[in-house]
Parts: structure tokens; C-alpha cells; sequence
């Protein structure tokens, strides 16, 4: 139980142009979804709390206007990286926390998002 | 101050031999969680362990174990009888806060050696 389903898996697109990626909860609610970010053998870097109905809270330093998030339903957050350049070039996993969890549950992960822009 | 600290960016163990990878967070919060995940290669971040900071006893799963120190404000992972697929990159994080936000250490490349 408790997949998070992300795709794509790997998206090459070229600079100036948009992408869109989507994470969702297969096999349970997910009120709660997380954007992470993650350079090349480097650690991950929380973007953005996605809330289901709500807007999004960002963590300083992340454009909101770049990294747009939208958390129509309980299984579904997207990530839309507007206007691509090449230093949005970068590895993008998202993770997704059940309705009703326990304090001890970790964080379900989708198997993340490759994006390169030439 | 970084929430969680891993000053160990990369070991290696000799296979079927135990290693122990550092952890230290730094917290206010009475209650908060400390996790440890495995990130192969291939990106996917894999859940090993969990510890509550209420928690008594030393949480153990298979292979794994956490040595919690407290007072120390620790959380290191063993992995007895290491195995070559357990090489891979390895993350602390810790869940506190109203929001329950996660926060990642920096990693520990663990190479196994045959």
C-alpha cells in the first residue's frame, strides 16, 4: 500500500518552454503533498507544501511564480515549471502524506522527475 | 542551524561486516520523528526506519538499527551484515513542527565492497 505514483519519470524540454509534473497518491488520500528538489549528489530541498484546496506554502527562496503548484484533488498534486531555463535542469521527487496518518509514518515517495532543458 | 547533520559524505564497508552511519538533528520540539531513508541510484527513496522521540527502546527493522541518543541529540543507522546492495546514498531526516515538514541531512555514499 501507499504508492505515489509520479510522472513523468524523465522529461527533456528546451528553454523558455513549460513542464508539467504530476504526483499522485494511488491507494489512499493524500491531504498533504510535498515538492522536493534535488541537485546531484546533494541532499533534498523541500520546495513547497502542497495542500489539497489550498494554496501552496513555499519554502524562502522558491518562486512561486516559477514553480507553480496546484492540488486539485486528494490524489493529485502537479508541479509546473514555467518558463524553463537550464539551471531548472534537476532531479524533482514529490511525496504525499495519508488523511488520517500516525505520527510514525514516514513520507511515500513517487520514484521522481529527471528534468533536463537545453 | 541545520536541522539535521551528516558528517559523513561517504564510507565504505567491507561486505558482511556492520557499519554505522552518523545522524545529529538539532530540535525544540518535545515531539518530533527521526527517519532513515536509502536512495539508490535509480532515485527512488526507499523508507528504512523510523524513531519517535518518546520512544524507549532502540527501533530495529531486519538489517537495520537506530542507536538513539537522546541527550545527544543522535540517531545513527547500523546495518549489520552489509550487503552489495546496499550500496547507495543514505538520508536522516527529521518530521517536526505543526506542519509536520520533513528535513533532510545531507547524505552518506555507502559503498559496499565484495
Amino acid at each position: 500500500g501507499a504508492v505515489v505514483s509520479q510522472h513523468p519519470s524523465w522529461v527533456i524540454c528546451k528553454s523558455g518552454t513549460s513542464v508539467k509534473i504530476e504526483c499522485r497518491s494511488l491507494d489512499f488520500q493524500a491531504t498533504t503533498m510535498f515538492w522536493y528538489r534535488q541537485f546531484p549528489k546533494q541532499s533534498l530541498m523541500l520546495m513547497a507544501t502542497s495542500n489539497e484546496g489550498s494554496k501552496a506554502t513555499y519554502e524562502q527562496g522558491v518562486e512561486k511564480d516559477k514553480f507553480l503548484i496546484n492540488h486539485a484533488s486528494l490524489t493529485l498534486s502537479t508541479l509546473t515549471v514555467t518558463s524553463a531555463h537550464p539551471e531548472d535542469s534537476s532531479f524533482y521527487i514529490c511525496s504525499a502524506r495519508e488523511v488520517a496518518e500516525p505520527t510514525n509514518s514516514p513520507l511515500h515517495f513517487g520514484n521522481g522527475t529527471r528534468l533536463t532543458v537545453t | 542551524a541545520q536541522k539535521i547533520t551528516q558528517t559523513q559524505p561517504g564510507m565504505f564497508v567491507q561486505e558482511k561486516e556492520a557499519v554505522t552511519l552518523d545522524c545529529t538533528y538539532d530540535t525544540s520540539d518535545p515531539s518530533y520523528g527521526l527517519f532513515w531513508y536509502k536512495q539508490p541510484s535509480s532515485g527512488e527513496m526507499i523508507f528504512l526506519i523510523y524513531q519517535g522521540s518518546y520512544d524507549q527502546q532502540n527501533a530495529t527493522e531486519g538489517r537495520y538499527s537506530l542507536n538513539f541518543q537522546k541527550a545527544r541529540k543522535s540517531a545513527n543507522l547500523v546495518i549489520s551484515a552489509s550487503q552489495l546492495g546496499d550500496s547507495a546514498m543514505y538520508f536522516c531526516a527529521m518530521r517536526e513542527g505543526l506542519r509536520g515538514q520533513f528535513y533532510f541531512g545531507t547524505g552518506t555514499s555507502l559503498t559496499v565492497i565484495p
